[in-house]
């Protein structure tokens, strides 16, 4: 399979626990990004990297979350101090980087997280 | 505001028939325009993108955009029950890669 996988596909904590969810985008693909999507919304973007660079990120992106991409692979997203809100499908998009106008992002399957 | 309104739904349309989904958007910046899919529980696939005015067909699917009015639609011809599902807009601005996401509209195909 080629596509963008994520680990792991479900985490339950209990509120305040870390947690750490891992994003392996399509292996020609250098812009990679972090959407949060909860119940009746669209996904939310957090983040992205093009190669190993976090360019930018959303004000939705508290003190308590931390992104990574070291070697411009595959990226993590930590949650710090959990707490029921962050309760979400976490989701991870790749894309090729070419600045093309119809560069199109595709999606992972998906973190779903629960704090208890 | 938000930045992209879709009709939450349900949109419930018999099979056969023409499903029309629609989306206005607020920034006239914007450049490209997509339409994702999402089943219950999985995450979004993309259906098709649009740049240009006017109309984009690929097999069931037709992509209408027009910038003047701030609106771009998607019409599925021939509905199937498997097309039953949220349809998710997108629209990415000129001065940044990320896309910003609608609510989405939730489609029903009844038999």
């Amino acid at each position: 399979d080629t596509g963008v996988s994520q680990n792991p596909r479900h985490k339950i904590t209990k509120r305040g626990q870390n947690v750490t969810f891992r994003c392996d985008p399509i292996s020609e693909h250098n812009r990679l990004y972090w959407y949060r999507q909860t119940l009746g919304q669209g996904p939310e973007f957090l983040t992205y990297f093009q190669n190993e660079a976090q360019l930018e990120k959303s004000r939705l992106l508290s003190d308590r979350f931390s992104a990574e991409r070291p070697k411009g692979s595959f990226s993590t997203l930590e949650i710090q101090r959990t707490e029921q809100g962050d309760s979400a499908m976490y989701l991870c998009a790749s894309s090729a980087g070419r600045g093309d106008i119809g560069e199109t992002q595709y999606f992972g399957p998906g973190t779903r997280l629960l704090v208890l | 505001q938000k930045e992209v309104e879709q009709n939450s739904g349900p949109l419930s349309v018999p099979e056969g028939a023409i499903a029309s989904l629609n989306c206005t958007y607020s920034d006239r910046g914007s450049q490209s325009f997509f339409w994702y899919r999402q089943y219950s529980g999985k995450s979004p696939e993309l259906i098709m993108f649009i740049y240009s005015n006017g109309d984009k067909e690929d097999g069931r699917f037709t992509a209408q955009l027009n910038k003047a009015s701030q609106y771009v639609s998607l019409l599925i011809r021939d509905s199937q029950p498997s097309d039953s599902a949220t349809y998710l807009c997108a629209v990415k601005y000129s001065s940044a890669s990320k896309i910003i996401f609608g609510s989405g509209t939730r489609l029903s195909i009844r038999p």
